[in-house]
């Protein structure tokens, strides 16, 4: 199993919709979890980070559940500008190591 | 500066020959990493380092890629005897901790390694 899983997608959807992503982790130690995105040819950079009691950004949400260890991202009233790839990041800790996992991505595209 | 700085932006090399990528983490991070990104792909993971401890090099693709921390700060990853698969963008980044966990990660703009 993956230490970061995540539904490569893509997610087509027209503008206004709303979408969500889930992403599922191993480590059950795992403290820190946080969504980027990526836009094509670019690095990704932090859309937000995710807190135990849920949190709101916007038109974002994100929402960690420990017990069935998987953190969601929610997008409302989708905009072009949307389009990219979003990362599910978890730290993981093992074999001595406390670090950073990134999933593979999910890509949305966002059309008119 | 204030972000992750990566060095050179762009590199073209031949066949055969070693080429060394720079990355400048954000002052204070102790955590670095290496990844690299095929066109379309994810993110492949490469070597991490945390502090002075010895570097996760798990995600190496193989013995021609080698990489240094020097001072726990500057990082050079060292590819020898380039082969064209290795044409990719290599992206580095930096991230710290707390008592709460471990903080986002930043990332520099990457090397464009192509292999001619």
């Amino acid at each position: 199993r993956k230490e970061v899983e995540q539904d490569p997608g893509p997610f087509n959807v027209p503008e206004g919709a709303t979408v969500a992503f889930n992403c599922t982790y191993s480590n059950s130690a795992s403290q820190s979890f946080f969504w980027y995105r990526q836009d094509c040819r670019k690095e990704p950079k932090l859309l937000m980070s995710v807190y135990s009691s849920g949190n709101e950004d916007g038109r974002f949400t994100a929402q960690l559940n420990r017990a069935s260890q998987y953190i969601s991202l929610l997008i409302r009233d989708s905009k072009l500008s949307d389009s990219a790839t979003y990362l599910c990041v978890v730290n993981i800790i093992s074999g001595g190591y406390n670090k950073l996992i990134f999933g593979a991505g999910t890509r949305l595209a966002v059309h008119p | 500066g204030a972000g992750v700085s990566q060095s050179p932006s762009n590199k073209v090399t031949e066949k055969g020959k070693d080429v060394e990528l720079r990355c400048d983490p954000i002052s204070g991070h102790t955590a670095l990493y290496w990844y690299r990104q095929s066109l379309g792909q994810g993110l492949e993971f490469l070597i991490y380092f945390q502090g002075n401890s010895a570097p996760d090099k798990s995600g190496l693709p193989s013995d021609r890629f080698s990489a240094e921390r020097t001072g726990g700060s500057v990082s050079t990853l060292t590819i020898q005897r380039t082969q064209q698969e290795d044409s990719a963008v290599y992206l580095c980044a930096s991230s710290g901790f707390t008592p709460a966990g471990t903080t986002e990660a930043f990332f520099g703009q990457g090397t464009r390694l192509t292999v001619v």
